[in-house]
């Protein structure tokens, strides 16, 4: 199975910071890398799919990069709603696979 | 309104079963797979597989094979999740969700509000 491993584990940021994770593929997952939002006790959402586009109704403040084995995830200004554990995907091979979160706090 | 909608929590024994729904409105329920997401209490998503809502073939990942059973009903556009001989380590929260986006099959763009399954003596 692929290995997503993302870091942080966890952040603390403050309101207005600009915000970035960094998720790495046990392979080359070319670019079907996408990115979840999950806040406490909620499903969890799309944000962005294929590296770096945003899903539906997702602000612009969050955006994508990276190819291959490393991607990276950021949030231009951090706002009070984002507090979140926010999850790697790959879905190159099967089974696809999450990286284990990054749970961010204000 | 695009959703989709899960049955209830289930409280089982372990060796038991339970069926989990997940009914989808808003949208042509066949045009769009459905998958399987499982989370563990405090852990991360796991996902369990697939099921073609068109020919309602299913694909499951290594292990959720054997107890797992991915089914449809086309008429109340409903897909479920059957699973059997429950286990202490299958209570979790278990989601269906949508791969909604043309050409990006792992882009999960509806989830339900998910369904825990709590299994314990």
């Amino acid at each position: 199975d692929i290995q997503m491993t993302q870091s942080p584990s966890s952040l603390s940021a403050s309101v207005g910071d600009r915000v970035t994770i960094t998720c790495q593929a046990s392979q080359d997952v070319t670019n079907f890398l996408n990115w979840f939002q999950q806040k406490p006790g909620k499903a969890p959402q799309l944000l962005i799919y294929d590296v770096f586009n945003l899903g539906k109704g997702v602000p612009s403040r969050f955006s994508g990069s990276g190819s291959g084995t490393h991607f990276t995830f950021t949030i231009s200004s951090l706002q009070p709603e984002d507090v979140a554990t926010y999850f790697c995907q790959q879905y190159d091979y099967v089974p696809y696979t999450f990286g284990q979160g990054t749970k961010l706090e204000i | 309104q695009v959703q989709l909608v899960q049955s209830g929590s289930e409280l089982k024994k372990p060796g038991a079963s339970v069926k989990v729904s997940c009914e989808a409105s808003g949208y042509s329920f066949s045009d769009y797979a459905l998958n399987w997401v499982r989370q563990a209490p405090g852990q991360g998503l796991e996902w369990m597989g697939w099921i073609n809502t068109n020919t309602g073939n299913p694909t499951y990942a290594q292990g959720f094979r054997g107890r797992f059973v991915f089914s449809l009903d086309t008429s109340v556009r409903t897909a479920y999740l059957q699973m059997s001989n429950l286990k202490a380590d299958d209570t979790a929260v278990y989601y269906c969700a949508r791969a909604g986006i043309m050409g990006a099959p792992g882009a999960f763009d509806i989830w339900g509000q998910g369904t825990t399954v709590t299994v314990s003596s």
